[in-house]
């Protein structure tokens, strides 16, 4: 079936240093897609989303690219803070799946000091 | 900003027995939605609900689940005899429309004895 998942399931960075988190997803419908940051006992906290028909959208000290080609998308944390330090999930949409949003495994960043 | 809210936080309960998991979404917004989450694990999708049905199910949402929007604000999940393997953190998020944000709840931790 359809899944979303993610290359890696930790990534340790020193405070200060830009991360990356990579998502690769195999619906080539997919057409949303949202970066979520869960910390310990807490709900999903949306950080940034991006459509299908954009290959990078910027925020605060995040950007998300999209390349549709490979069918990857990747979330840079600039200048990480250990705040930063949470479980990260890459998530899907697409006409297929109707409403659900897919979600994909989740990546362990580690920011120390 | 609005947020989802959930109520209790955490609910212990026995085998066999019955539980209601509730929700109130972000006014405004038109779908709803449960997710759950075992320890350790990826957020899978339970139900989605628009237009006071439900949209899509996936197959963990058997028989003994059922959703409810019994007035204009409240969301409840239902889980009519509850077993071990139902323990998990469930969450309710709601969005605007069907490829938009996803707004999570903070989550209600089920422990089922």
């Amino acid at each position: 079936g359809e899944s979303v998942g993610l290359h890696l399931p930790t990534l340790s960075v020193q405070e200060g240093d830009n991360s990356i988190i990579n998502c690769a997803y195999s619906n080539s419908a997919s057409d949303y897609f949202i970066w979520y940051k869960q910390e310990s006992g807490k709900g999903p906290q949306f950080i940034i989303d991006i459509r299908s028909n954009m290959d990078k959208r910027q925020g605060q000290r995040v950007t998300v690219l999209l390349n549709k080609t490979v069918k990857h998308l990747s979330l840079q944390i600039a200048a990480t803070q250990p705040g930063d330090s949470a479980v990260y999930f890459c998530a899907e949409n697409s006409q297929t799946s109707g409403s659900r949003l897919t979600f994909g495994e989740g990546t362990q960043l580690t920011v120390n000091p | 900003e609005p947020e989802v809210t959930q109520t209790p936080s955490h609910q212990v309960t026995q085998m066999g027995q019955e539980v209601i998991l509730r929700c109130v979404p972000i006014s405004n917004h038109l779908y709803f939605y449960w997710y759950r989450q075992i320890l350790g694990q990826k957020v899978e999708f339970l139900v989605s609900f628009y237009n006071n049905e439900i949209s899509e199910k996936s197959e963990i949402f058997d028989d003994q689940f059922s959703v409810e929007r019994p007035d204009g604000s409240n969301f409840t999940l239902k889980i009519r005899s509850t077993k071990l393997e139902d323990s998990a953190m469930y969450f309710c998020a709601s969005r605007l429309y069907w490829s938009e944000k996803l707004f999570f709840g903070s989550g209600t931790q089920l422990s089922v004895l």
